[in-house]
């Protein structure tokens, strides 16, 4: 049984660039969330993903967006990158019916130079 | 704002002793509460869990501890093993989305 998949594993961005981050969720899973993970801080919700719609998102700029495809795997844009930006991105997967037990991949580290 | 916080950034503790990590929170509307450990170089990986329903939940050497009238939680971990150095992080849910704490980097000492 796969667990929660993301790629690339590690990304090197200069400001200014676009990037797009990858997550697979866990087998039979159909919610998908994003958060963002400064060093020393916990995670931060940047958004979810059911139906193929935005369902709630957190304190994060426009930059930010995202999208799922039907067979509920997702992906992260930002665009114009600042440097902190930087940071370890998680995406968690779950059942739309307990959204509230999340599990998560391994994160991309995207460091913006 | 952060609405759930970890006071401790660190505990170190012996070979089969217990661990007792705390954590509070402010906002009255969580109502599901969960605890992540975390190593270097991985994504966080689910513990335990409580629902504001029940004041105690246990699986195998760990207890999590709920207090509504206090808004704490406390995660015990009976005995610790060195397996168990990582960092823990508390995480409620009032909606759709996780609320985390800064963590508590957890190390146990042979």
């Amino acid at each position: 049984d796969a667990g929660v998949t993301q790629s690339p594993t590690h990304l090197i961005k200069t400001r200014g660039q676009q990037v797009t981050l990858r997550c697979s969720p866990k087998s039979g899973h159909d919610t998908v969330s994003w958060y963002q993970q400064a060093l020393g801080q916990g995670p931060q919700f940047i958004f979810q993903y059911y139906e193929e719609e935005e369902r709630q998102r957190g304190n994060f700029p426009d930059r930010f967006s995202g999208h799922q495809f039907p067979n509920y795997s997702s992906e992260l844009n930002v665009n114009a990158l600042l440097l902190g930006d930087s940071a370890l991105y998680l995406c968690a997967s779950s059942f739309v019916d307990y959204t509230d037990t999340q599990y998560f991949g391994p994160g991309t580290r995207l460091t913006v130079l | 704002d952060q609405q759930v916080k970890q006071n401790s950034p660190s505990l170190s503790v012996q070979e089969g002793r217990i661990s007792i990590l705390n954590c509070d929170y402010t906002n009255s509307m969580f109502d599901y509460f969960l605890w992540y450990k975390k190593y270097p170089a991985e994504g966080p990986t689910f513990l335990i869990s409580i629902s504001s329903i029940k004041d105690k939940n246990e699986d195998g050497r760990f207890t999590v501890f709920l207090n509504k009238s206090a808004k704490h939680l406390s995660l015990h971990i009976v005995p610790s093993q060195p397996g168990d150095s990582a960092v823990y992080f508390c995480a409620a849910c009032g909606g759709y989305k996780l609320s985390f704490g800064a963590g508590t980097t957890v190390t146990v000492r042979a």
